[in-house]
């Protein structure tokens, strides 16, 4: 099977730090897509960031970047600066082939704290 | 930005009943749409794909004379659930891709049902 993993349910970071949430993932496609999605108490997903497998260049996006290690099939997402609102459910997530599905790590908890 | 309109937001039925959920992009068209349920504190997983003008395509072990999902236009989905019993119970999420996006473009999500089944 074809699997996303995030191996921290839970994290906790200090308003204005950093903190890095893990993610690994199993595929057999070469071309293929990964984002970071954000589930906040109102159960709304966000798309946070997302990375294009060809390109080499981690994605950038204000506070938020990835680092892709696609030998090691690593995706992992740092939030620099923390802030409040950043706490939330976050879910790595692989899109492969032209069907456009989607498939979700089973997410890490953060909670952010003063 | 793109917005997908998901109703109803919560809905509680009696076991037995039959409930039905839409699905629908207010500003872009979509041929594809995506149903995802979601237990508690677990991640989300992928139900049916929703094509419009044909027969959606289910995930294995996804009961599709129980998950009705008819996607009549371009900015409709609806997934009914029938004969619902108290397993049921669970978060439902709707996603849609913009007919104009490539398939690789990120997916707009609805708010989300929670359905409760007494």
């Amino acid at each position: 099977a074809q699997t996303v993993t995030q191996s921290q349910p839970e994290m906790s970071v200090q308003e204005a730090e950093t903190v890095t949430l893990s993610c690994t993932y199993d595929t057999s496609e070469s071309d293929y897509y990964l984002f970071w999605y954000k589930q906040p108490p109102s159960r709304q997903m966000i798309l946070v960031i997302r990375q294009e497998a060809y390109k080499q260049q981690n994605a950038t996006e204000n506070r938020f970047s990835v680092n892709f290690q696609k030998a090691a099939k690593s995706f992992s997402l740092k939030i620099s600066d923390s802030q409040l609102g950043d706490a939330a459910m976050y879910f790595c997530a692989r899109l492969t082939g032209t069907a456009s599905k989607l498939t979700f790590g089973t997410g890490t908890r953060l909670q952010v704290t003063l | 930005g793109a917005v997908v309109s998901q109703h109803p937001s919560w809905v509680i039925c009696k076991s037995g009943t039959s409930v039905k959920i839409e699905c629908r992009s207010l500003d872009f068209q979509a041929t594809t749409m995506f149903w995802y349920r979601q237990f508690p504190k677990q991640s989300l997983m992928l139900m049916a794909t929703s094509n419009e003008g044909s027969k959606a395509t289910y995930e294995q072990g996804v009961e599709k004379d129980k998950f009705l999902i008819n996607h009549a236009s371009l900015t409709l989905s609806t997934l009914t659930v029938t004969s619902a019993h108290p397993e049921d119970s669970s978060f439902y999420i709707c996603s849609a891709r913009d007919l104009q996006g490539a398939y690789n473009s990120p997916l707009h999500f609805g708010n989300g049902t929670r359905l409760t089944v007494t």
